[in-house]
């Protein structure tokens, strides 16, 4: 299966640590990589590769793999962290990408 | 710094035709694998197609297989999409990224700001 599946939102009380996961087959074999999108504005790359922020992320944020289950951390969540986060990866045939449906962050 | 900027976007009829262009700077274009992805209104990223530097490999999502077109120019530092029989379900942003290879894969290190193309039916 080529899908990645990730919840549709989750809450974090500010100052909290949230997890969001990104679930599929492919995840055995390849890394996820992570993008941010705010409202109105274009994604963001936030991880790739094993656990490798992208240029200007804190380092709050984090990635793991296990399985066929990526996740990203997000330590000590702000407020400025609300947003739209989206998992991607090569499908079986490793030429074509996926994105997961996106996971809505609040913050509260 | 690196700058892609997307241009082309525009409303269109059902049936119709578009070429979208993303300008490039800052960085050595033909070095680059490079991207479109697209975004429904209200909806997630759907990954369009990508394409290798010098263009001699193209990969495109299921979708639009057949009526999509990507390609590059390498002496302008550009990058196109041409679409052809465009329908409701093509309607989105449509966002160029650069791709750079890690651990196994390609990740998305840069996005434009993207281009809306709409689509009448």
């Amino acid at each position: 299966s080529s899908e990645l599946t990730q919840d549709p939102a989750v809450s974090v009380a500010l100052g909290q640590t949230v997890r969001i996961t990104c679930q599929g087959d492919s995840l055995r074999g390849h890394y996820a990589s992570w993008y941010q999108q705010k409202p109105g504005q274009a994604p963001v790359l936030v991880i790739h590769g094993k656990n490798n922020r992208a240029s200007g992320i804190p380092d709050r944020f984090s990635g793991s793999t296990s399985g066929n289950t990526a996740s990203l951390t997000i330590t000590g969540t702000q407020a400025e962290d609300e947003a739209d986060y989206y998992c991607n990866a090569p499908d079986s045939s490793g030429n074509h990408y996926v994105f997961g449906a996106g996971t809505k962050v609040t913050v509260l | 710094e690196v700058q892609l900027v997307e241009s082309g976007g525009h409303w269109v009829q059902h049936g119709g035709s578009l070429r979208l262009s993303c300008a490039a700077s800052g960085f050595t274009f033909g070095d680059h694998f490079m991207t479109w992805v697209r975004q429904a209104p209200g909806k997630g990223l759907e990954w369009v197609a990508n394409i290798k530097q010098d263009g001699s490999e193209t990969y495109y999502v299921d979708s639009v297989r057949g009526r999509f077109t990507i390609s590059r120019d390498n002496t302008k530092d550009s990058l196109f999409l041409h679409m052809n029989s465009l329908s409701a379900d093509d309607a989105a942003v449509y966002y160029c990224a650069r791709s750079r290879w890690g651990y196994g894969s390609y990740f998305f290190d840069y996005w434009g700001q993207g281009t809306l193309v709409a689509v009448s039916s």
